[in-house]
């Protein structure tokens, strides 16, 4: 079993939609959880980085965090076509330190 | 400011042949790591630094050597290149803050024949 669950998709959308990606994981030592964004042929970015559990919110886009759960999930509201990309999940903390452990990523397509 | 700068972009190789992948930061981040990424399976970790003179093994280091001589610089290389080795190479780095995010470079694409 993965140490980090995420579904690849593809996942396509109208514009406007409100997008829910989600990842599960084992490891309950994460402490730290984030979400990058790749467009095609360019490097992961960061999106949203949230420290334990709860909300964040960045305009258009929300994380959510639930640590008894172990799931996380990243909300994208008025969705444009300009969101079409891969989202990666990732995670730290615990015993792995610095480590950060990827999802493999969900493919997003807002067609417009 | 440019950030993670990996060299080549793209590289093609026939089996048994070595090369080295080249990554520079211009951020002065103490850490620096090198994933694989493969359709599937996510971004996987092979070796990374924690600073200069200090590496370690990653989840899937065989077949792949490092070294960190400078804050900035950090190399890797194929000792003898395999099929299995054909992927999209990324560099990343990261201020000396735990659990800060990562920042990547645009990844070196390798083709093993």
């Amino acid at each position: 079993q993965k140490e980090v669950e995420q579904d690849p998709g593809p996942l396509s959308v109208p514009e406007g939609a409100i997008v829910s990606l989600n990842c599960t994981y084992s490891n309950s030592a994460f402490q730290y959880f984030m979400w990058y964004r790749q467009y095609s042929r360019k490097g992961p970015e960061l999106l949203m980085y949230t420290y334990s559990s709860g909300n964040k919110e960045d305009g258009r886009f929300t994380a959510q965090v639930d640590k008894s759960s172990k799931y996380i999930s990243l909300f994208i509201r008025d969705s444009q076509p300009s969101d079409s990309a891969t989202y990666l999940c990732a995670m730290s903390g615990g015993a792995g330190g610095f480590k950060t452990i990827f999802g493999a990523g969900t493919r997003l397509f807002v067609k417009a | 400011n440019a950030g993670v700068t990996q060299t080549p972009k793209f590289q093609v190789l026939k089996t048994g042949q070595s090369m080295t992948l080249q990554c520079a930061q211009d951020m002065n981040h103490e850490y620096m790591s090198w994933y694989r990424q493969d359709p599937g399976m996510g971004l996987r970790l092979i070796h990374y630094s924690v600073g200069a003179g200090i590496t370690d093994q990653g989840e899937v280091p065989n077949g792949y050597n490092v070294s960190r001589s400078t804050t900035e610089d950090f190399p890797l290389r194929l000792l003898s290149a395999a099929p299995s080795q054909t992927s999209v190479y990324f560099c990343a780095s990261t201020p000396d803050r735990v659990n800060s995010p990562l920042h990547f470079g645009n990844g070196t694409r390798l083709t093993v024949t």
